[in-house]
């Protein structure tokens, strides 16, 4: 059975450092790309982070880059989120996904298994 | 490429038939999957490519469309389906639109 279990979230002030971690199990965690998808308290879901399965390819989005950094161990099989400069508006429940193919294209993307997230809280 | 839902909420009766729309801003061709998330829960992968249902959802979820414009239908709401859908397109950096609200009537 696929899991994904976050840990590392919690209260730190604005300026602070968090570093979020998913350990993952029950598949070959390192044939995959795994993501890191935030949601903002009753708000809407925010793609924040990608890499590759060797880690050679990594994306963010804009409103974290420079901030943020993304990380695994495929030894481990885990994925980690290093957020630096954190701000009032990092404030969300953060998860870890993993993306999968569901046809032969590059472009035919699926976030397949996600875990139950790790609440952040930035505030002073 | 930003993607929007309309209508961002709606009450609904079981047994309804149910219609939300996901539009978005560039050609996306069929590159547009749909979750559905539950208070206090991740969300779950329904639809893949536009139609495509995942194993273990049940046939009164359908999705259709390509391009610009899509639809996820409910054929006969149940009461396990009160829940957000959210759209999200990977024809390039991952994006997902707004969600859409369904409750009880």
């Amino acid at each position: 059975e696929v899991q994904l279990v976050e840990s590392g979230g919690g209260l730190v002030k604005p300026g602070g450092s968090l570093r979020l971690s998913c350990a993952a199990s029950g598949f070959k965690f390192s044939d995959y790309r795994m993501n890191w998808v935030r949601q903002a308290p009753g708000k809407g879901l925010e793609w924040v982070s990608s890499i590759s399965s060797s880690s050679i390819s990594i994306d963010y989005a804009d409103s974290v880059k420079g901030r943020f950094t993304i990380s695994r161990d495929n030894a481990k099989n885990s994925l980690h989120l290093q957020m630096n400069s954190l701000r009032a508006e990092d404030t969300a429940v953060y998860y870890c996904a993993r993306l999968d193919y569901y046809g032969s294209g590059s472009l035919e993307t699926i976030l397949d298994y996600w875990g139950q997230g790790t609440l952040v809280i930035v505030s002073s | 490429i930003q993607m929007t839902q309309s209508p961002s909420s709606l009450s609904a009766s079981v047994g309804d038939r149910v219609t939300i729309t996901c539009r978005a801003s560039q050609s996306i061709s069929s590159y547009l999957n749909w979750y559905q998330q539950k208070p206090g829960k991740a969300p779950k992968l329904l639809i893949s490519g536009a139609s495509s249902l995942q194993s273990g959802v049940p046939s009164r979820f359908s999705g259709s469309g390509s391009g610009t414009d899509f639809t996820l239908t409910i054929s006969s709401l149940q009461p396990e389906d009160f829940a957000t859908y959210y759209c999200q397109q990977s024809y390039s950096t991952l994006t997902f639109g707004p969600g859409t609200k369904v409750d009880i009537k």
